[in-house]
């Protein structure tokens, strides 16, 4: 089975401009999350879906971002224009809806995001 | 606001040598994640411990969960090499919206030394 799978690996961009990152998760994850590391800080979190609905928001920094899961599959999550501190690794995360009653979220290997 | 505090933030220990890993957490939660991340690599999920007392092992590994004190320990006996990497505690919490969301620790760099 796959695993999350997130692309790209790396990005380099200039203050100002635009970069989306994309997320595709386990086959058959109902739950994607969107994360986010800066540097020396902790993982924290940006959004949840499910399927193609935004569940909870609550974690992202300001109307820059915009994350969207078109059909249910995969997520993209863009940020537009770039800013200094927007710079960090994002994580995506995927769950099937409590299986076994626990709902363990699989990890995506993250886009590290350097902007310039 | 649920925080989650993790010690050490860095730790060095020589192989064959025993240490733990502390995760204390400021609300009340009955569900804690203990991950694994290699550099450039996935989190990978180490441990699920689900309610108080609860203990869990797998191989050099063990964590413990205890609710009442707020602190989930992960403990490593005999280190080996392959045992380097960042290791994250999460804190479960069921928001506002119904979903579980992950707080997580800010994670302990761990190098083996031979």
């Amino acid at each position: 089975e796959a695993g999350v799978t997130q692309f790209p690996s790396h990005s380099v961009i200039e203050k100002g401009q635009t970069v989306t990152l994309r997320c595709d998760p386990i086959s058959g994850h109902d739950n994607l999350y969107w994360y986010r590391r800066v540097m020396g800080k902790e993982i924290k979190f940006l959004l949840h879906f499910v399927k193609e609905s935004k569940q909870d928001e609550s974690g992202m920094p300001n109307n820059r971002f915009l994350a969207e899961r078109t059909g249910g599959t995969y997520s993209t999550l863009k940020v537009q224009p770039a800013e200094l501190e927007d710079s960090g690794v994002y994580f995506c995360a995927s769950s099937h809806p409590l299986r076994l009653g626990v709902d363990t979220q699989y990890f995506g290997p993250g886009t590290r995001l350097t902007v310039l | 606001e649920l925080k989650v505090e993790q010690n050490p933030l860095f730790l060095s220990m020589q192989e064959g040598k025993n240490y733990t890993i502390y995760c204390n957490y400021s609300t009340t939660s009955d569900r804690l994640y203990w991950y694994r991340q290699d550099p450039g690599k996935s989190l990978e999920s180490l441990f699920v411990l689900l309610s108080n007392g609860a203990v869990k092992q797998e191989g050099r590994l063990m964590a413990s969960l205890d609710t009442k004190a707020r602190l989930s320990t992960l403990h490593i006996t005999a280190a080996v090499h392959d045992l380097s990497a960042t290791y994250f505690c999460a804190v479960a919490s069921i928001t506002n919206f119904g979903n579980e969301k992950l707080t997580f620790g800010t994670g302990t760099r761990l190098t083996i030394i031979p």
